[in-house]
């Protein structure tokens, strides 16, 4: 079953904007990751915040995590083209186990 | 390091037939996952494995899926007989412990006519 749910479900920007997604959950976590796939590509992890963590940054991602709303997001800066992918957060519960959201597709245009 | 290595990259079969995916997880991550991705249901996890042994399956949809760890560095995943509404992609993630990151496959594209 999905716990994450992303929102918007999909994201069109102009090459440079800024593209924000949003992340949320319904029970406790250890931790939420954040994944990006290509078109028929695997996935590949972004970014982990834990949950005594409110927020991260990796180059151009910075990742928020708000416990009491259960959100977390998912900022990308200073679009590019190679961007273009979905995007999936993913909880991490007491079972260890991950629990995917269904993804924000975005599409950035050149 | 390789990444984490699956075959084949396609399947297609008949319905009925007998369907095996193949992993070979990172060296030395200790933990190995099975996903399925559809459209429909999106990223589901069937099943994973600590150290070879099988710790969770209850995302296995029915007993003609079944899944092996023979040793450190291979799992299988098993359907027989295949079905139409198995197709789907199948991917493979290993890790290196409860609460790390997962490295994903490419993924296994199976069609079943």
């Amino acid at each position: 079953s999905q716990q994450g749910e992303e929102d918007p479900q999909a994201l069109s920007i102009q090459e440079g904007e800024n593209a924000t997604m949003n992340c949320s959950y319904k029970t406790s976590i250890n931790n939420l990751q954040w994944y990006r796939q290509n078109s028929g590509r695997g996935l590949v992890h972004l970014i982990l915040i834990r949950s005594n963590e409110r927020e991260k940054h990796s180059g151009r991602l910075r990742v928020t995590l708000d416990t009491s709303k259960k959100s977390s997001s998912l900022l990308i800066t200073a679009s590019r083209a190679a961007d273009t992918a979905s995007y999936f957060c993913a909880t991490d519960s007491n079972d260890y186990k991950l629990s995917f959201g269904a993804g924000t597709t975005v599409t950035v245009r050149a | 390091d390789a990444g984490v290595i699956q075959s084949p990259r396609h399947e297609v079969t008949e319905m009925g037939q007998e369907v095996t995916l193949r992993c070979k997880p990172i060296s030395g991550h200790d933990y190995l996952f099975w996903y399925r991705q559809t459209m429909m249901r999106g990223l589901e996890l069937l099943i994973y494995f600590n150290n070879n042994v099988p710790i969770d399956d209850s995302g296995m949809p029915e007993d003609r899926f079944s899944a092996k760890m023979p040793n450190a560095s291979f799992s299988t995943l098993k359907i027989q007989p295949s079905e139409p509404r198995d197709s789907a992609v199948y991917f493979c993630a290993s890790s290196p412990g409860q609460g790390h990151e997962q490295f994903f496959g490419p993924g296994t594209r199976l069609t079943v006519l």
